[in-house]
């Protein structure tokens, strides 16, 4: 069974530039996460979806981040304009039912550094 | 609210020698507890993982934590460390409620040869 997939795996930009990651979640898995992992730190959570729905992005930086989950399964992650201060490892990780004791499989994650 | 504080962001080991990671945590319902390690450039791999029931829980790769409610605690052990265990290990904790999981920041294991 494939893993969670992410693209790019690495991604270089200058500053004010807008950059885009995708994720393949596991087949089947209903929730699917974004986190931001800055050196050093654990994972932070940006926005979790229940399928198509947004159920908690109150983390989510609204003014440069956006997400999308359409048809409930891959998902983007798009930041316009970044900042020196994006720089950082995303992670999508997913899980068959949030809550539960299902525990969540990620992916390997896109390192972003902002020039 | 809750959090998870790893305690040492380094620890060395032998080979050969006990791994003992800490992790504490606050949460106001009952938690569900989860060890991850994550190797360079990977994603999070879970080791074990605690909901309910029985308290010691045995993981992949020799792995084992206990749940003590009373320390609020849910420290990761091993009895003999391996090159191989070289990497990050990260303790989190689930609210059940809410479906949101709190990440510790890490600790980095060394195994010495």
């Amino acid at each position: 069974e494939a893993g969670v997939v992410q693209s790019p795996r690495y991604k270089i930009i200058e500053k004010k530039q807008p950059v885009a990651f995708w994720c393949n979640p596991i087949s089947g898995h209903n929730t699917l996460y974004w986190y931001r992992q800055n050196l050093g730190q654990g994972p932070e959570l940006l926005i979790r979806y229940e399928n198509e729905e947004a159920v908690d992005d109150s983390q989510l930086p609204k003014d440069r981040f956006s997400a999308e989950r359409l048809k409930g399964v891959d998902s983007t992650l798009k930041i316009q304009p970044a900042e020196l201060g994006d720089s950082a490892v995303y992670l999508c990780a997913s899980s068959l039912v949030s809550g539960s004791q299902d525990p969540q499989y990620f992916g390997p994650g896109t390192r972003l550094l902002v020039l | 609210a809750q959090s998870v504080t790893q305690l040492g962001s380094h620890v060395s080991v032998s080979e050969g020698a006990l791994v003992l990671l800490r992790c504490n945590y606050s949460s106001s319902v009952p938690p569900y507890l989860f060890w991850y390690v994550q190797y360079p450039n990977q994603g999070l791999q879970l080791l074990l993982k605690y909901t309910t029931g029985a308290t010691l829980v045995k993981g992949i790769n020799g792995f084992e934590a206990e749940f003590k409610k009373s320390e609020t605690s849910f420290h990761l052990t091993k009895p003999s460390a391996h090159m191989s265990d070289a990497a990050e290990y990260f303790c989190a904790v689930l609210n059940t409620n809410a479906g949101k999981s709190t990440f510790g920041d890490g600790t980095t294991l060394t195994v010495k040869p």
